[in-house]
């Protein structure tokens, strides 16, 4: 299957401070890319949805201005946590798919996040 | 709005034997796709099958097969031989096949834990 890589994989950060996490699409023009946080033994939450050259759609509850997304290219998103607090500790996945209907999404590995 | 539900938290089986996972889910769509996933410690999601609802013939991929009713919107796992490596957090996941707003997102179940007993 298609391949969808995420950076980093594990990054610790100071309350406070940015994260960028990026998403790509290997082999595939992703024209859309969702962004899921899953916490410890339970199911994955979408947080936004993101089509390529358009604003992200954010799900209730989801802070647009906290989780900035950026998916300026077919094969890039990037989820920047702003300000962040140890509440935003999580794990945070990616998913990509082209346009055909009858295609599936693909998964990136993930990234953990810890927020100290 | 669509659901999908997975009842069961956990389940355990003995290596080489057989275990089905439950999932059912809500929607008036007649068309659409369903999925099993397995995302193991790693924690990369890995699609085990698919299942197009307009087909009537049960999804099968080598060890998994699917058992799906459409009538009774029910669609479960069945892990044949089961393998020490098939331990992994087991999902369900529904897919409109109709674009709208959905952007052809993925309907998540609450996952199932399935341990295997050596």
């Amino acid at each position: 299957g298609a391949v969808v890589s995420q950076h980093p994989s594990r990054v610790i950060c100071k309350s406070g401070t940015s994260v960028k996490i990026e998403c790509r699409s290997l082999d595939f023009q992703a024209t859309t890319m969702f962004w899921y946080r899953q916490f410890p033994k339970q199911s994955l939450m979408l947080m936004a949805t993101s089509n390529e050259g358009s604003k992200a759609t954010y799900e209730q509850g989801v802070e647009k201005d906290k989780f900035l997304i950026n998916h300026a290219s077919l094969t890039l998103s990037t989820l920047t946590v702003t300000s962040a607090h140890p509440e935003d500790s999580s794990f945070y996945i990616c998913s990509a798919r082209d346009g055909d209907p009858y295609n599936e999404q693909f998964f990136g590995p993930g990234t953990r996040l810890t927020v100290l | 709005a669509q659901t999908v539900t997975q009842s069961q938290p956990e389940m355990s089986v003995q290596e080489a034997e057989t275990v089905t996972l439950s999932c059912t889910y809500d929607t008036s769509e007649s068309d659409y796709y369903l999925f099993w996933y397995k995302q193991p410690p790693s924690r990369q999601m890995i699609l085990v099958i698919r299942q197009e609802a307009y087909k009537q013939q049960n999804a099968t991929e080598n060890r998994f097969s699917v058992n799906f009713q459409k009538a009774a919107k029910s669609f479960s796992l069945k892990i044949s031989d089961s393998q020490l490596g098939d331990a992994a957090m087991y999902f369900c996941a529904y897919r409109s096949l109709f674009l709208g707003e959905s952007n052809y997102q993925l309907i998540w179940g609450a996952g199932t834990k399935l341990i295997i007993k050596p």
